[in-house]
């Protein structure tokens, strides 16, 4: 059974940095493109980043770009979320997803983890 | 880049069908692929159509979806409504540069 596990949301102040994990099980992670997606307080799906099964190719939404890094380490089947310069607007529930197939498309989620971005 | 454009919300009787439209704003929508997503409240999305028209397995076959070229739109169309598909439904794609487009939601009210 696939799980996905992601943690490390918590409240922080603007400005502040987080890094959120993911912790996969139940499938190859290593043969997998993974994405983060989030989801703001009563708003839709946001898409933030992919990164390839090798870690080589990572992309970002343009709200994210420059601020947010995506890491994973395929020896401890592990996706990573570095988030810093932390505004208000990242507020949200954040998803770690599987891509099937270098599709684009998410075959599975977590359960999210919430970051609180407040003073 | 491009935006994907939903419908706020639908309401439809049980046992009737819906359509949701998601009208991409620039570029073909044949030229990715389109996915759909059922959210229930408190829940993760899950995925009710993927690859325009596809179904995933355990997703009963009242579920559709497909393009319209003329339209630049995609659909996902639930008949015989139960009760049970009152939810979120989001469409989602990708662009040129690698990066994922959602659209802004649908809200289904079955009454």
């Amino acid at each position: 059974e696939v799980q996905l596990v992601e943690s490390g949301g918590v409240v922080v102040q603007p400005g502040g940095s987080l890094r959120l994990s993911c912790a996969a099980s139940g499938f190859t992670f290593d043969d997998y493109t993974m994405h983060w997606v989030r989801q703001a307080p009563g708003k839709g799906l946001e898409w933030v980043s992919l990164i390839s099964w090798d870690g080589g190719s990572t992309y970002y939404a343009d709200s994210v770009k420059g601020r947010f890094t995506i890491s994973r380490d395929n020896s401890k089947n592990s996706l990573y979320l570095q988030m810093n310069s932390l505004r208000t607007e990242d507020t949200a529930l954040y998803y770690c997803a599987k891509d099937w197939n270098d599709e684009f498309f998410f075959d599975y989620w977590g359960q999210g983890t919430l970051v609180t971005v407040s003073s | 880049n491009f935006m994907l454009t939903q419908p706020h919300s639908v309401s439809e009787s049980p046992g009737k069908t819906v359509t949701i439209s998601c009208t991409r704003s620039s570029g073909s929508i044949a030229s990715n692929y389109v996915q759909w997503y059922q959210q229930r409240p408190g829940s993760s999305p899950t995925t009710v159509i993927y690859e325009d028209n596809q179904r995933p397995s355990g997703v009963p076959d009242r579920f559709s979806g497909s393009i319209d070229s003329s339209s630049n739109s995609a659909s996902l169309t639930i008949s015989g409504l139960k009760t049970e598909d009152e939810a979120d439904y989001y469409c989602q794609s990708y662009d040129s540069s690698n990066r994922g487009v959602f659209g802004g939601g649908t809200k289904l009210t079955v009454l």
